[in-house]
C-alpha cells in the first residue's frame, strides 16, 4: 500500500459546482498534512495546510480525519482557473522528509 | 509565502554535457533543501534531499555521481547533472523548507532540461 494515495482522476465539473477530494496515509505518526497545487508544466504552489480543527480559506475547505487516516478537501463555487492537479502532502513525526500523492486532476469546464 | 528561486528555468544541452541548476531560499534561510524530478503527466520524484554543510541523502535509484548535489550555504543548493543523456531530460524543481515554519516547503519554478 501506498503511503499517501490520492484518486487521479480526472474530476471533471462544470463551473459553479462543489467538489471534494480525499487524500489517505498509511503512517499513524504523520504529523502534518498539505494541499499543494500545481498546474500543467510549473511547480506545486502550497495551497493550504491542515490543521485538526480544519482549515478554510474562501472557497476551500481542508479536513483532517485522524482516526480513519485521510484528509479531504473541499472546493466550493467552482471556477475555470481551479483546473489543476492538487497534491496532497504528508510530513510524519521525526521526519523531515515529505511525502506527496500522485495528484488528484480537476478539470472546470463552461 | 516565502520566495524560492531557481536557474536556469530552461536549459537545452548536447549529450555528454553537463548542467548545473542553482535553487535560491530568497527572503528566508533554509537547512533543507529537496530536489525533485517530474517526467510529463507524472508525479513528482524526490531525487535528494540537500543539508546545509553536510552531503545529500539520494533517493534509491538516484545516482549521486551522476546527479551531484552542494548545499554550501543556507541560501543556496545546486544541482549539476552530469554527462548528460537524453533520459536526463526532465523538470527538475527545488523546494526548501522554511526554518520559521519547519513542516512547510516551498518550491522553486522548475528548470526544464532537454538534452539532445
Amino acid at each position: 500500500r501506498k503511503e499517501v494515495e490520492q484518486d487521479p482522476g480526472p474530476f471533471n465539473v462544470p463551473e459553479g459546482a462543489t467538489v471534494a477530494f480525499n487524500c489517505t496515509y498509511s503512517n499513524s505518526a504523520s504529523q502534518s498534512f498539505f494541499w499543494y497545487r500545481q498546474d500543467c508544466r510549473k511547480e506545486p504552489k502550497l495551497l493550504m495546510s491542515v490543521y485538526s480543527s480544519g482549515n478554510e480559506d474562501g472557497r476551500f475547505t481542508a479536513q483532517l480525519n485522524r482516526a480513519s487516516q485521510y484528509i479531504s478537501l473541499l472546493i466550493r463555487d467552482s471556477k475555470l482557473s481551479d483546473s489543476a492537479t492538487y497534491l496532497c502532502v504528508v510530513n510524519s513525526k521525526g521526519s523531515y522528509i515529505p511525502t506527496f500523492g500522485r495528484g488528484t486532476s480537476l478539470i472546470v469546464h463552461p | 509565502g516565502a520566495v524560492v528561486s531557481q536557474h536556469p528555468s530552461w536549459v537545452i544541452c548536447k549529450s555528454g554535457t553537463s548542467v548545473k541548476i542553482e535553487c535560491r531560499s530568497l527572503d528566508f534561510q533554509a537547512t533543507t533543501m529537496f530536489w525533485y524530478r517530474q517526467f510529463p503527466k507524472q508525479s513528482l520524484m524526490l531525487m535528494a534531499t540537500s543539508n546545509e554543510g553536510s552531503k545529500a541523502t539520494y533517493e534509491q535509484g538516484v545516482e549521486k555521481d551522476k546527479f551531484l548535489i552542494n548545499h554550501a550555504s543556507l541560501t543556496l543548493s545546486t544541482l549539476t547533472v552530469t554527462s548528460a543523456h537524453p533520459e536526463d531530460s526532465s523538470f527538475y524543481i527545488c523546494s526548501a523548507r522554511d526554518r520559521r515554519h519547519a513542516d512547510e516547503q516551498y518550491f522553486g519554478p522548475g528548470t526544464r532540461l532537454t538534452v539532445t
